[in-house]
């Protein structure tokens, strides 16, 4: 089936420490997006990248670092320079925005991350 | 960026219609208006979208009024699974770098 696969789904951290964050899609859609979700407030863009080798920092992306060396896949570090990590991480994809006007986005099942 | 606002919480009994509202007031005319929900924990599910017209799908309809500053999305008959965090968004950006802006949700509950 076509999805977007996040691991872990839950992941544990200490202080000091960096971890990443894996997000695959084989939906095969250019754009991939990464968003941040504390207890009972809503989504906030951490990153997103339109293409291949190309990326944006979103509203909060200071303390995080991504790459995107593949259309498939949009890895999420979390560095030790995140001050309060502790959150439900949430990546997303759509469809590249030159192929479609009324993009849908599409997301996986979330990881959650706890600094202990 | 065009931004959303919408109320925090609403309650509608089962098997009535569930009305919610969002407000974009900043929409510029190009932006489309998305819904998605979200159950706890897991992540958010698509619902509908809509540029002017309005659309209807098999989970719900979805009515922008004609200046689009805002929108109602209407679930017909509700049931107990629609209890979620209903989120009205837009999609902002242009020359070749979008970005989908959430707001804070509409927290709907069914009511038995």
């Amino acid at each position: 089936d076509g999805g977007i696969t996040q691991s872990p789904k839950y992941l544990f951290r200490k202080e000091g420490q960096n971890v990443t964050l894996s997000c695959e899609q084989n939906l095969n859609h250019d754009a991939m997006y990464w968003y941040r979700q504390d207890p009972g407030q809503g989504l906030r863009l951490i990153y997103y990248s339109q293409i291949v080798n190309d990326f944006q920092k979103g509203d909060i992306a200071e303390g995080y670092s991504v790459s995107r060396e593949k259309k498939e896949s949009f890895p999420l570090t979390v560095t030790s320079a995140q001050k309060n990590p502790t959150a439900f991480y949430l990546c997303a994809s759509s469809i590249g925005l030159l192929r479609s006007s009324g993009n849908t986005i599409y997301f996986g099942e979330g990881s959650w991350l706890t600094v202990v | 960026d065009a931004k959303t606002t919408q109320p925090p919480s609403m309650d509608c009994a089962e098997g009535r219609a569930a009305n919610l509202p969002c407000n974009h007031s900043t929409i510029s005319g190009n932006e489309y208006v998305y819904w998605y929900r979200q159950i706890h924990s897991q992540g958010p599910q698509y619902i509908i979208h809509g540029l002017k017209n309005n659309e209807t799908n098999e989970m719900a309809s979805l009515i922008i009024t004609e200046d689009r500053k805002s929108s109602t999305l209407i679930l017909p008959h509700a049931t107990l699974r629609d209890t979620a965090v209903y989120y009205c968004i837009v999609r902002v950006g242009g020359s070749g770098t979008y970005k989908y802006i959430f707001g804070t949700g509409t927290r709907l509950k069914v009511l038995a």
